[in-house]
């Protein structure tokens, strides 16, 4: 069974260029979590959904990022303008919301933002 | 003070020795916690729930201490495939998981 799917695996960018990733769920997982994980803050939510709908987005660094999840297989997450502090490893996670804690987590997409 | 702390490590142990490492919590309310692995440059991966009972799973013992507010992860007869980084979760309501900054782990033949 194919796991979560996250793509690119690797980015590098220039600061100031939009970037933006990209996640399949589980089929079957009706929630869905993006992260982003760095040496200095460890694993922190950014924002997660609930049947395709933002449930929680307060992780959101700021106004730069943005998440969407136009149906259930597919969700982006994008940083525009991107800054060299957004360089980290983001994953996203999914779960059956019956058994959220349980979470699946995808390979992760390595962001360089020079 | 962190929510969930945990010893950064590296605890570098001989294979087939016994190790275990704690992490405190500090939400006396929370319910449920967990621990995942982590391999290098991989993605967590849940390792066990941890139940108040305690649970075992093969090598691996899972404990609670709802009094002193921390768990730990035993692992007997250490391989060298146990070497990872272990996260210490806990369910923080709200479909948020709050996670430790993980303990590293470095099994040597």
């Amino acid at each position: 069974d194919a796991g979560v799917i996250q793509s690119p695996r690797h980015e590098v960018t220039e600061m100031g260029q939009e970037v933006t990733l990209r996640c399949k769920p589980i089929s079957g997982h009706n929630s869905l979590f993006w992260y982003r994980q760095t040496m200095m803050r460890g694993l922190e939510l950014l924002i997660y959904f609930n049947n395709n709908v933002p449930i929680d987005d307060s992780g959101m660094p700021e106004d730069r990022f943005s998440a969407k999840m136009p149906n259930a297989s597919f969700s982006t997450l994008k940083i525009q303008p991107s800054e060299p502090r957004d360089s980290a490893v983001y994953f996203c996670a999914s779960s059956l919301a019956a058994s959220w804690e349980t979470q699946y987590f995808g390979p992760g997409t390595r962001l360089l933002v020079l | 003070r962190k929510e969930v702390e945990q010893d950064p490590g590296p605890f570098n142990v001989p294979e087939g020795a016994t190790v275990a490492f704690n992490c405190t919590y500090s939400n006396s309310a929370s319910q449920s916690f967990f621990w995942y692995r982590q391999d290098c440059r991989k993605e967590p991966k849940l390792l066990m729930s941890v139940y108040s009972s305690g649970n075992e799973d093969g090598r691996f013992t899972a404990q609670l201490n709802r009094a002193s507010q921390y768990i730990s992860l035993l692992i007997r007869d250490s391989k060298l495939s146990d070497s990872a980084t272990y996260l210490c979760v806990v369910n923080g309501g709200n479909y948020q998981l709050i996670w430790g900054a993980g303990t590293k782990l470095i099994i040597k033949p």
